[in-house]
Formats: C-alpha cells, structure tokens, sequence
C-alpha cells in the first residue's frame, strides 16, 4: 500500500521565477493538504483541496496556488518566487467524513531553496 | 484562536532513559482532536497517536504513552527506556469543527538521545 508521495526531492530556484510541486495521495484517500515548514518550525497550513476544489485557505498569498485533478493528485503552484519562500514543503492526505476531522498522512516533502 | 505550544525547544537523554515531551493547547470548541507526529531526519512527518477531546482514556503503544488532561489544556508524550532511534523532532497538533480539517501544529520538540 504505497504511502503519500511527492516529487521533485530537492528544487533550487531563482527570486521571480515559478515552481510547481506534485503530490499523490495516500490510497483510498480523496483529500489533500499543502503545508509550509520553515527550518525550525512546525508545519504552517497552506490550504486543502477536495473534489478538485479549494476547500480551505491558510494565511498565505494568491502567489501559492493550487490544483486537484480527477484520480486525487494535487499540485502546488508558487508565483514569483521570494526568499522566503525557501523552505519543506509537506503534502498531506485524508478523507472527508463530514464535519469529522480525519487523520492526515504526510509525504515526505520537497525541500525548495530560493536564490 | 488555535494556538499549540511546545515550550521544550531541545532536550538531550542517555539511552534508556524516560523522557517526557510537553504539549499545551489552545481552543474554544468543545468538540477537537489532539495529534502528536514524529519527524526524522528524512523529512517525512510520521504520525502516532490521535485522540479526541472526548476522550481522556490515557493511551499506552509499547515505550509510548500519552497522557491527556483537558483540566490543564495538555496533552503530553514519554518515551520510556529512550533508544537512539527515537531521536527526531516531534510535533503536537490541534484540529477542531471551526478549523475543519487544517492542523495547527506547535514548534517542535527535538529529542536527541545519546548512546
């Protein structure tokens, strides 16, 4: 039973430039979250889609962006890349169960570096 | 506000050791639930317990156990008889119904353990 994966591993980046990060759910999962960690701290809630849609929305800039695609996958895209946008970036999947909060199960991140 | 703390920065113990990982949290609903994750080296957030606020039944897995205390907000994590491989950063997190399925997490607790 393949955990959550994501790709690429490592990516370095210039300042302005844009980056997409993929991410594959765990099997029988339908939800996926995006979470940024900075060296030294706990993950910080990006946002989380579900049916293909933005379900919700952490405190971070239309420069992140996303997308869910029909077999669950997701994509995490960031504009205009900053400095501090250097960082592990950490995918997550679950299910819904109506208003009950599932456990989420993490991949093991893309580490981004911005130039 | 969801707010989770992790007031132990670093800690260092001798293999086999007891150690003792803090966690308090902050929330305003009735109904959340508690999370504590292991992150190794590698990356990946590895989840080990999840327990509900109705629920005060403290829980033993092996050298693990949680203790939680809702009159004190704490939710607190030992390893018993530590072993080099339990060295990690470990994480606390929170979700309720107002936050939906988004986790707060806390800074992080870096155990280091020596042999």
């Amino acid at each position: 039973d393949a955990g959550v994966t994501q790709s690429p591993t490592h990516l370095i980046k210039t300042r302005g430039q844009q980056v997409t990060l993929r991410c594959s759910p765990k099997s029988g999962h339908d939800t996926v979250s995006w979470y940024q960690q900075a060296l030294g701290q706990g993950p910080q809630f990006i946002f989380q889609y579900y049916e293909e849609e933005e379900r919700q929305r952490g405190n971070f800039p239309d420069r992140f962006s996303g997308h869910q695609f029909p077999n669950y996958s997701s994509e995490l895209n960031v504009n205009a890349l900053l400095l501090g946008d250097s960082a592990l970036y950490l995918c997550a999947s679950s299910t819904l169960r109506g208003s009950s909060t599932d456990t989420q199960y993490f991949g093991p991140g893309t580490r981004l570096t911005v130039l | 506000a969801q707010k989770v703390t992790q007031a132990q920065t670093e800690i260092s113990v001798v293999e086999k050791e007891d150690v003792t990982l803090d966690c308090v949290y902050e929330t305003r609903d009735t109904t959340y639930y508690l999370f504590w994750y292991k992150q190794p080296p590698s990356g990946e957030l590895v989840f080990l317990i999840r327990r509900n606020s109705f629920d005060e039944q403290n829980e033993i897995s092996g050298r693990y156990s949680w203790n939680f205390q809702k009159s004190t907000s704490s939710f607190n994590f030992t390893i018993t008889a530590s072993q080099v491989v339990d060295s990690a950063v470990y994480f606390c997190a929170l979700s309720d119904r107002n936050t939906g399925n988004q986790f707060y997490f806390g800074t992080g607790t870096s155990l280091t353990v020596i042999p």
